[in-house]
């Protein structure tokens, strides 16, 4: 599975969008960039996924750039509920083994 | 109810101790997984299974065995506790596919005394 690169923290102001990059230069054709979150010491929470079209769910949008090599995820709105470790994953979809690696991701803090 | 349960909450055990954390799912997933977190180390597997009969081996699996006893049951082991392995457990499940992603458990917190 292909590396991931994530800032270690950032910052924002609740109820503005919170802009998270990921940079994944060495992703593969067949790669998918999956977000995850884990709010203090929960289980990691599944977030979005995306090939190379930007998606959308009720938790937050997926920008993946044209060359694949970076994305964004997008909290329109962040809350105070929203501080928690980001984290950017890449893998390919039904391979043998489901081996998901996380990162150290990026601590965001939403401040009121 | 959660979809992923995970028992107990926290633990506290002794040294040499046997001790059994469990998980059960109501997702309907063939796969389950059991990771552990040590803080600056992220998240490392330390079992998997595919289904009943299909039980592998992760990156950190000395130490530990499992038992899935249902589609639905997946238990930890910890045969004689030492304080390294003193950590947060996590339980997760996926489908067949790992499409839609992995749905975790809240963990269970063990401390080794």
């Amino acid at each position: 599975d292909a590396k991931t690169t994530q800032p270690p923290s950032m910052d924002c102001a609740e109820g503005r969008a919170a802009n998270l990059p990921c940079n994944h230069s060495t992703i593969s054709g067949n790669e998918y960039v999956y977000w995850y979150r884990q709010i203090h010491s929960q289980g990691p929470q599944y977030i979005i996924h995306g090939l190379k079209n930007n998606e959308t769910n009720e938790m937050a949008s997926l920008i993946i750039t044209e060359d694949r090599k970076s994305s964004t995820l997008i909290l329109p709105h962040a809350t105070l509920r929203d501080t928690a470790v980001y984290y950017c994953i890449v893998r390919g979809l039904n391979t043998g083994f489901q081996k998901l690696v996380f990162g150290t991701g990026t601590r965001l803090l939403v401040s009121p | 109810d959660a979809d992923v349960t995970q028992t107990p909450r926290n633990r506290i055990t002794k040294t040499g101790k046997r001790i059994m954390l469990e998980c059960s799912q109501t997702k309907g997933h063939d796969r389950m997984y059991w990771y552990r977190q040590d803080p600056g180390l992220g998240l490392r597997l330390i079992y998997y299974s595919f289904d009943v009969k299909d039980i592998n081996k992760g990156e950190i699996s000395d130490g530990y065995s499992v038992s899935r006893q249902a589609q639905a049951k997946f238990s930890l082991s910890l045969e004689s506790a030492i304080p390294n392995q003193t950590a947060l457990y996590f339980c997760a499940t996926s489908d067949r596919q790992g499409n839609y992603g992995y749905t975790f458990g809240s963990g269970t917190r063990l401390t080794v005394v």
